[in-house]
């Protein structure tokens, strides 16, 4: 299946900057999902977007999916240390299949 | 919410021999369950779709006579890395989704580290 690109790869920021990972692709998504993943941990279900040019908030985080279906942010506002971990953006390849991006990893400066 | 498990947690082998992981659903019943493989710093990479009543389907470059899946009901997957040698030391990580339901998230077990010696 088609990859999904991310970047940055690392992102290290103070306690308080903002944070944002992109996720593209060269085809049409029929949606995104983002992940996160602690330091040890296992990926962990954040959202799933599925509408162009959908706009979604979770408190601080704020995920959007581009006009095109092709590319996908998520933002994090006034960042925490418990935001520390990476982020994956995750396609649908079909017959329930995700393919994950490189995944961006946040580190914070408390 | 849903639970994924896996068995064990943590694994040290001695190359050449076989490493047996378990993967469950606790709350739920997955007639389809993924297995990944993440290598430190890296994206997870998904190896094989494991169906249960059937022969799992693995990805493009997964040797399927190495990396042994049976699924034997609706609730247990294994993975089984036979003859294990140093360069299959890595993450593995199990995920199922709960069928008929949206979004179709995917509930990761906490992975099982393997190394190899």
């Amino acid at each position: 299946g088609q990859q999904v690109m991310q970047i940055p790869q690392y992102q290290h920021v103070q306690e308080g900057e903002d944070f944002t990972t992109y996720c593209n692709s060269s085809t049409t998504l029929s949606n995104i999902q983002w992940y996160k993943q602690r330091p040890g941990g296992h990926p962990v279900f954040l959202i799933q977007l599925v509408k162009s040019g959908e706009v979604k908030k979770q408190k601080r985080l704020t995920f959007q999916f581009g006009e095109a279906k092709k590319n996908s942010s998520l933002h994090i506002t006034a960042t925490q240390t418990t935001d520390v971990g990476t982020y994956f953006c995750a396609r649908d390849q079909g017959a329930q299949k995700l393919v994950f991006g490189q995944g961006t990893r946040l580190t914070i400066n408390p | 919410g849903a639970v994924v498990s896996q068995h064990p947690s943590r694994v040290i082998c001695k190359s050449g021999t076989s490493v047996k992981i378990e993967c469950r659903s606790l709350d739920f019943q997955a007639t389809t369950m993924f297995w990944y493989r993440q290598f430190p710093k890296q994206s997870l990479m998904l190896m094989a779709t494991s169906n249960e009543g059937s022969k799992a389907t693995y990805e493009q470059g997964v040797e399927k006579d190495k990396f042994l899946i049976n699924h034997a009901s609706l609730t247990l997957s294994t993975l089984t890395v036979t003859s294990a040698h140093p360069e299959d030391s890595s993450f593995y990580i199990c995920s199922a989704r709960i069928p008929g339901t949206d979004p179709y998230e995917q509930y990761f077990g906490p992975g099982t580290r393997l190394t190899v010696t």
